[in-house]
């Protein structure tokens, strides 16, 4: 498996509270993304960034903020969370663009309860 | 952006029936890519297609491409219990975007 690392996996939240998630990657790829999947949405992409400090939004981003300051790590915020973001967040990389042929490699997720 | 269509949504199979998934769209796709998510786990990408007309096989998986690159299909001869999962198809939305279809869920009956 590719070096990704997703933190925290599991997380409990009140409705209002800032969260942010963690991905990590190890093996220096440039494209990293952050999916939602929601029983019966599939995987939906909120933000995906291809390089350091380059980031853009993807089909459902609102209420969401993302950062890379470096190449290996990847941060998804929720500046207020809300229970319609009650989901099990998965990071992935490529080292092409997912969107050209890059092979997607996704972390193990993060499962958000916002209560 | 263009949205592709899996069906089925689920298909519960006795161990050893086939199973097939199909990706529709109503524009043309340039490439299309699958991956399998096993229960509790994480997508896992099995392959690409390119070409119009592709075809590749993954031992007892075969995976086609449409004449007009617009539908793709994903079968499996005589099912194990260990291809239990769920099956996306994931296509080029707009550059750097890679958008998913829904998924097919296959439940395997031993």
């Amino acid at each position: 498996d590719a070096g990704i690392t997703q933190s925290p996996r599991h997380k409990v939240t009140e409705t209002g509270t800032p969260v942010t998630l963690r991905c990590h990657q190890t093996e220096n790829h440039r494209y990293m993304y952050w999916y939602r999947q929601d029983p019966g949405h599939g995987l939906r992409l909120i933000h995906y960034s291809y390089g350091v400090k380059d980031t853009d939004k993807g089909e459902v981003s609102d209420g969401y903020s993302v950062s890379r300051s470096k190449t290996e790590d990847f941060l998804l915020t929720l500046e207020s969370a809300t229970s319609s973001q009650t989901s099990v967040y998965f990071c992935a990389i490529s080292e092409s663009a997912g969107g050209y042929g890059g092979e997607l490699f996704f972390g193990e997720g993060s499962r958000l309860t916002v209560l | 952006g263009q949205q592709v269509m899996q069906i089925p949504q689920y298909q519960h199979v006795q161990e050893g029936e086939d199973f097939t998934t199909y990706c529709n769209s109503s524009t043309t796709l340039s490439n299309i890519q699958w991956y399998k998510q096993r229960p509790g786990g994480h997508p896992v990408f099995l392959i690409q297609l390119v070409k119009s007309g592709e075809v590749k096989k993954q031992k007892r998986l075969t995976f086609q491409f449409g004449e007009a690159k617009k539908n793709s299909s994903l079968h499996i001869t005589a099912t194990q219990t260990t291809d239990v999962g769920t099956y996306f198809c994931a296509h080029n939305n707009a550059g750097n975007m890679l958008t998913f279809g829904g998924g097919t869920r296959l439940m395997v009956k031993p």
